[in-house]
C-alpha cells in the first residue's frame, strides 16, 4: 500500500531557530496536509495543499506541495517553545474516500 | 464548544471484555472516521462513515464494529479485547465537500491488561 516517509524522526532545537521537515512517497498524492499533535490531544490541521508546486503559509509555518506530487515539506520559522509537539504529514491519493495516509511523525523539542 | 468529542478519555479494562467508545461532532459534517494510534505514534485509519453509510473499512478484525446512529455520532464497539488493542483511538470528521481536512477529537487511551 501507499506509504509516506517523514524525516527527521525527531529534532531538538534552540528557540528562535528555523525548522524544516519533509515527507516523501513512492506514489503520487493529490493532496498533502500537515498536522500537529500536542501531548494528550488529537492532531490539529495546520496547512492543506491541493496543487503541485503550491506554497502556502500559516503564520510562521510554510508548506509546499512538491512538483513531482511525491513530496512535501514544512518549515517553521523563528521557533518558540509552544511549537513543541509531533508534526505529521498526510497524503490523499486518487480515491475520493477521504482516506489519509500519515507519515511517522517528526517530534520537535524546543529549548528556551 | 468542543467540535469533536470522545468519551471516555481513558479506558482500562481486562482481556476478553467488551467495550465501547463514543464520538460526537457538532460541526455539521457528513463524514466521520476512526483512527488508531499505536505506541510509536503511527496513525492509521480504521473506518469511515458518510451520513451513516460505511465508506472505508480497513483490514480491521471483526471484533471492531463501528455504529453510526446518525451523522453526528460514530461509536466504536470492541469485542473480546486483546492486549494488542491497547492504543489511542481518535475520532475525526470532515465535510462532504472536503474530506481531506479532517478534524480530530482528543482521543481515547485504551489500556488492556
Amino acid at each position: 500500500g501507499q506509504q509516506l516517509n517523514q524525516s527527521p524522526q525527531s529534532m531538538f532545537i534552540q528557540e528562535g531557530e528555523d525548522v524544516s521537515m519533509n515527507c516523501t512517497s513512492s506514489s503520487i498524492f493529490n493532496t498533502w496536509l500537515w498536522y500537529k499533535q500536542d501531548p494528550g490531544e488529537g492532531p490539529v490541521l495546520l496547512i492543506a495543499l491541493y496543487k503541485a508546486g503550491e506554497l502556502t503559509s500559516n503564520g510562521r509555518l510554510t508548506a509546499q506541495f512538491g512538483i513531482t506530487r511525491k513530496d512535501s515539506f514544512l518549515n517553521i520559522s523563528a521557533s518558540i517553545p509552544s511549537d513543541v509537539g509531533i508534526y505529521f504529514c498526510a497524503g490523499q491519493g486518487s480515491s475520493n474516500t477521504g482516506k489519509l495516509i500519515f507519515g511517522q511523525g517528526t517530534t520537535l523539542q524546543v529549548k528556551p | 464548544d468542543t467540535a469533536v468529542s470522545q468519551t471516555p478519555k481513558y479506558l482500562v479494562t481486562q482481556m476478553g471484555n467488551d467495550k465501547s467508545i463514543k464520538c460526537e461532532q457538532n460541526l455539521g459534517h457528513d463524514t466521520m472516521y476512526w483512527y488508531k494510534q499505536d505506541s510509536k505514534k503511527f496513525l492509521k485509519i480504521m473506518f469511515s462513515y458518510n451520513n451513516k453509510e460505511l465508506i472505508i473499512n480497513e483490514t480491521v478484525p471483526n471484533r471492531f464494529s463501528p455504529k453510526s446512529p446518525d451523522k453526528a455520532h460514530l461509536n466504536l464497539h470492541i469485542n473480546s479485547l486483546e492486549l494488542g488493542d491497547s492504543a489511542v483511538y481518535f475520532c475525526a470528521s470532515s465535510s462532504r465537500g472536503n474530506s481531506y481536512e479532517q478534524y480530530f477529537g482528543p482521543g481515547t487511551r485504551l489500556t488492556v491488561t
